[in-house]
């Protein structure tokens, strides 16, 4: 267990759906990030928050969004779904100041558009 | 942006045999992971690896920071460590922001 929760593990959907991804990170960390991998995109960064504040952006299409709460969980909502969303999605988290350990990941959701 | 190159992109190991997995990044770095992924897809930390030489078990890295590449040593390998081997290097886009660029991986078979 690496400290990192993702729910749920698998999703299968349809086309034009929306599904909401969520994270809680390892116990500590402020540091909250979302990676997609897709076969064809290989693993790329989507997003990142800190302690409530969006940090960074990546290559997150606009027709996904995420937020993170007081309680430092994340959730990472994808709507008007395609066939091309289908990919492993991948949540992590790291610590603020020492950054010895660096990047834990959760096990990922993967999701299946249909 | 940053780019990542690992080599081999393919390696097939007989149990027992050693190997050198490369990863080259074409700019200055605030840290470097490498990661494997087994088959049922999680991402496991191998090492958190900026500069010097780390060494866990069978496992070891070496990251030359100035000339922006870094190793991975398996040794006496196992079906075990079949899966993929990502490299990964972090960037400070300032004001807190980091992200992780991931290579596209060495993907790794040990036949028994």
């Amino acid at each position: 267990d690496s400290g990192v929760t993702q729910t749920p593990k698998h999703l299968i959907t349809a086309t034009g759906q929306r599904v909401t991804l969520r994270c809680s990170p390892r116990s500590g960390d402020l540091s909250v990030y979302w990676y997609q991998q897709s076969l064809d995109q290989g693993l790329q960064f989507l997003i990142q928050y800190y302690n409530g504040e969006e940090r960074a952006k990546g290559n997150i299409l606009e027709r996904f969004s995420a937020q993170q709460f007081p309680d430092l969980h994340s959730e990472l909502n994808l709507s008007s779904l395609e066939l091309g969303d289908s990919a492993l999605y991948f949540c992590a988290s790291s610590g603020d100041g020492y950054r010895g350990y660096g990047y834990t990941f959760g096990s990922g959701t993967r999701l299946t558009v249909v | 942006g940053i780019q990542v190159e690992q080599s081999p992109p393919d390696l097939i190991l007989q149990e027992g045999a050693n190997s050198t997995l490369r990863c080259n990044f074409s700019d200055s770095v605030n840290n470097l992971q490498w990661f494997h992924q087994n088959p049922w897809g999680q991402l496991i930390n191998l090492f958190y690896i900026p500069s010097g030489t780390k060494q866990n078990g069978r496992l070891s890295a070496t990251t030359v920071a100035t000339e922006r590449y870094s190793l991975l040593y398996i040794s006496s390998s196992q079906t075990t460590d079949s899966g993929v081997y990502f490299c990964a290097v972090e960037q400070d886009s300032g004001a807190g922001s980091y992200q992780l660029t991931f290579g596209k991986g060495t993907k790794l078979s040990v036949i028994p």
